[in-house]
């Protein structure tokens, strides 16, 4: 059964520093990308960051370009986020999440076609989710 | 960034309806979209991706379709756990976006 457990999350100030950790069981960690996704309080789902299998590419969203730090440690099926010059929008909840790997042959709506598409920032697991909350 | 609209925000349907939701992208994402399903205090729990591809376990009744900007997801015949928050996803950009959700509630 593959499970994610986030933890770290807890009340900081603005400007302070946190770091999310998720630690992945029952699957090959090192096989997939992974990501955070964050929800604020009774808003929707916005991506926050991604990293590739072997850590090598990292994405981030412009929100939090240049404050947070997504890292993996494949040794110990851990994925990572630090996160600096914390704002009060920056308070959601946080969901690691794990892509799908490689590609799938469909045929799309309204073709005959097969196609090979990449299926790798398609996530078909997720954490529980841990609370961040940033206020003074 | 690409931009993702879903429509309509809310709805309330009964037991056996067909329901849809639409997504749209603020430009040209191919076949790169996926659904979520999110209830209550859950994590999101993936639908279909690539567009059209049911997820393993998820009930025949949900497909989605679509190319280009425009996209749907339907519920043939909804059902009472169908309750809650849809999301639209693209991956065409390595930036990822999802849609603002629609509420889904059963009459």
């Amino acid at each position: 059964e593959v499970q994610l457990l986030e933890s770290g999350g807890r009340l900081v100030r603005p400007g302070g520093s946190l770091r999310l950790s998720c630690g992945a069981s029952g699957i090959t960690f090192a096989a997939f990308g992974m990501s955070w996704v964050r929800q604020a309080p009774g808003k929707g789902l916005e991506w926050v960051s991604g990293i590739s299998e072997t850590g090598h590419s990292t994405y981030y969203a412009d929100s939090v370009k240049d404050r947070f730090t997504i890292s993996r440690d494949n040794s110990k099926n851990t994925l990572y986020l630090q996160m600096r010059s914390l704002r009060v929008e920056d308070t959601a909840t946080y969901y690691c999440a794990k892509a799908m790997s490689g590609s799938v042959v469909v045929v799309p709506p309204g073709s005959d076609t097969p196609q090979s598409l990449t299926v790798a920032n398609t996530f078909d697991y997720w954490g529980q989710g841990t609370l961040v909350t940033v206020s003074s | 960034d690409i931009q993702m609209t879903q429509s309509p925000s809310s709805l309330s349907a009964s037991v056996g309806d067909r329901v849809i939701i639409t997504c749209r992208a603020s430009q040209s994402v191919g076949h790169y979209v996926n659904w979520y399903q999110q209830k209550p205090g859950k994590a999101p729990k993936l639908l279909i991706y690539l567009t059209s591809s049911l997820q393993s376990g998820v009930p025949l009744r949900f497909s989605g379709t679509g190319s280009g900007t425009d996209f749907t997801l339907a519920i043939s015949s909804l059902q009472p756990e169908d309750f809650g928050t849809y999301y639209c996803q693209q991956t065409y950009s390595t930036l990822l976006t999802f849609g603002q959700g629609t509420r889904l509630e059963i009459k």
